[in-house]
């Protein structure tokens, strides 16, 4: 069956500290991918995603996401992190083929000192 | 453009009692998804539509859970009888289609508390 994991459950950095969540999936096919963000107090929304072309994927807010597929990865990053960038990250999956099952991982929280 | 609406927001009940909660979706978009989310882990689909039509299914309890999404635009998930397990926030999103580019906005939620 297909699943995605993140590595790290919770994370404490202190602003202007690069940002790397790890995102890894199994599933031989083809796969789209997907940051979602969930800012405390709000719905979860889109950062990024990849569906095809260039693996290296910017998003807003300074996010970006490079997929490896010889990995299975799809880690996010930002080079320096605010502290309005304190929420809950989830990287999701979904197969091309058949039903399109969003699948995501257990997500990471993150959490900037100011 | 207003986005996915939900209610009621939060929701209290004792377990063996039933519950059902509401989405509207945005304008437009055929698919709709419900998902569980128990605290510390994902969100977990429970059942997508394709207009009024269940596309996929697999991970709904069918002994305890119905959803419907008639007319293809409002959707109910009922819980009937509720289990202390099932309390979790219940997240509805919708998107244009099914096709796996489009993503999928989500609506503020349902917190159930089964006690």
């Amino acid at each position: 069956a297909q699943s995605v994991s993140q590595h790290n459950h919770h994370v404490i950095l202190s602003e202007a500290a690069s940002l790397e969540l790890g995102c890894n999936y199994s599933y031989g096919g083809t796969v789209n991918l997907f940051w979602y963000v969930q800012y405390p107090g709000q719905h979860l929304q889109l950062l990024l995603k990849y569906f095809s072309g260039d693996p290296l994927v910017k998003g807003i807010k300074g996010f970006e996401a490079e997929f490896i597929k010889s990995k299975f990865s799809f880690n996010l990053r930002k080079p320096s992190v605010q502290w309005s960038d304190t929420a809950e990250y989830f990287c999701a999956v979904v197969t091309t083929s058949g039903t399109y099952k969003y699948i995501f991982g257990t997500g990471t929280r993150l959490k900037v000192l100011a | 453009e207003a986005g996915v609406a939900q209610s009621p927001r939060y929701k209290i009940i004792e377990k063996r009692q039933s519950v059902a909660f509401w989405c509207n979706p945005i304008s437009g978009h055929a698919t709709l998804y419900w998902y569980q989310q128990i605290l510390g882990q994902g969100p977990k689909l429970l059942i997508q539509f394709q207009n009024n039509g269940v596309v996929d299914d697999s991970q709904l309890p069918k002994d305890r859970f119905s959803a419907e999404r008639l007319k293809g635009v409002d959707s109910t998930l009922k819980i009937q009888p509720a289990k202390l397990e099932d309390s979790a926030v219940y997240l509805c999103a919708s998107s244009l289609d099914r096709w796996s580019s489009y993503e999928q906005y989500f609506g503020p939620g349902t917190r159930l508390t089964v006690t």
